[in-house]
């Protein structure tokens, strides 16, 4: 079945640093995938779209300024936290789609800003 | 914006005792999806549902899509420990995956042994 591949797992960085989170689907090509952010005991919400060779979609409330999305290839998608806070720590999680009702997830990302 | 109620948000039960988690929504899914979620992992797809009326079965696990494609069920029968966990209904409004998908809340199950 289809495999995305998220890194690191886990990234404890200082309020002010930025943080680069990766995606990558590990055998099939994904044009389309998506960034989730999950509050503890909470569910998932989608920030944003990330599609191949052109500009993320991002959901509203989502600034895109600070959540950084590039899709430079189609098995890689990047999500990049600049200038973290404390509130931006959180479990981020990719998603890639392979065929009409496909998702796969990763296996998340738990960040943590002191 | 799309919403996806789900219900119970907790539910703690006794072993061996049944469940159901319902998924409601006010508008067409496209294709609905269940999930299972581990403390620190994402989300491992159990089941896709795409045609109204389907039922699909996942050894203990039963799932059922609406008639109408708004609504969906998880019912699990003599409930384990190892049933323990996040289950999570997403679904896909847009067909084709445009869009990404609408989660629920979450139901964080309990089995207690």
């Amino acid at each position: 079945g289809a495999v995305v591949s998220q890194h690191p797992s886990r990234v404890i960085c200082k309020s002010g640093t930025s943080v680069k989170i990766e995606c990558r689907s590990l055998d099939f090509q994904a044009t389309t995938m998506f960034w989730y952010r999950q509050f503890p005991k909470q569910s998932l919400m989608l920030m944003a779209t990330s599609n191949e060779g052109s500009k993320a979609t991002y959901e509203q409330g989502v600034e895109k300024d600070k959540f950084l999305i590039n899709h430079a290839s189609l098995t890689l998608s990047t999500l990049t936290v600049t200038s973290a806070h404390p509130e931006d720590s959180s479990f981020y999680i990719c998603s890639a789609i392979q065929g009409p009702h496909g998702y796969t997830f990763g296996s998340g990302t738990r960040l943590t800003v002191v | 914006t799309q919403l996806l109620e789900q219900s119970p948000q907790f539910l703690s039960i006794q072993e061996g005792e049944n469940l159901t988690v319902y998924c409601n929504s006010s508008s067409v899914f496209s294709s609905l999806q269940w999930y299972r979620q581990e403390p620190g992992e994402g989300p491992v797809l159990l089941v896709t549902v795409v045609t109204g009326g389907e039922v699909k079965k996942l050894k203990r696990l039963t799932f059922q899509f609406g008639d109408a494609r708004k609504d969906s069920s998880l019912h699990i029968t003599a409930a384990q420990p190892g049933d323990t966990g996040l289950y999570l209904c997403a679904g896909d409004y847009s067909g084709g995956g445009a869009d990404g998908l609408t989660f629920g809340k979450g139901t964080h199950l309990i089995i207690q042994p």
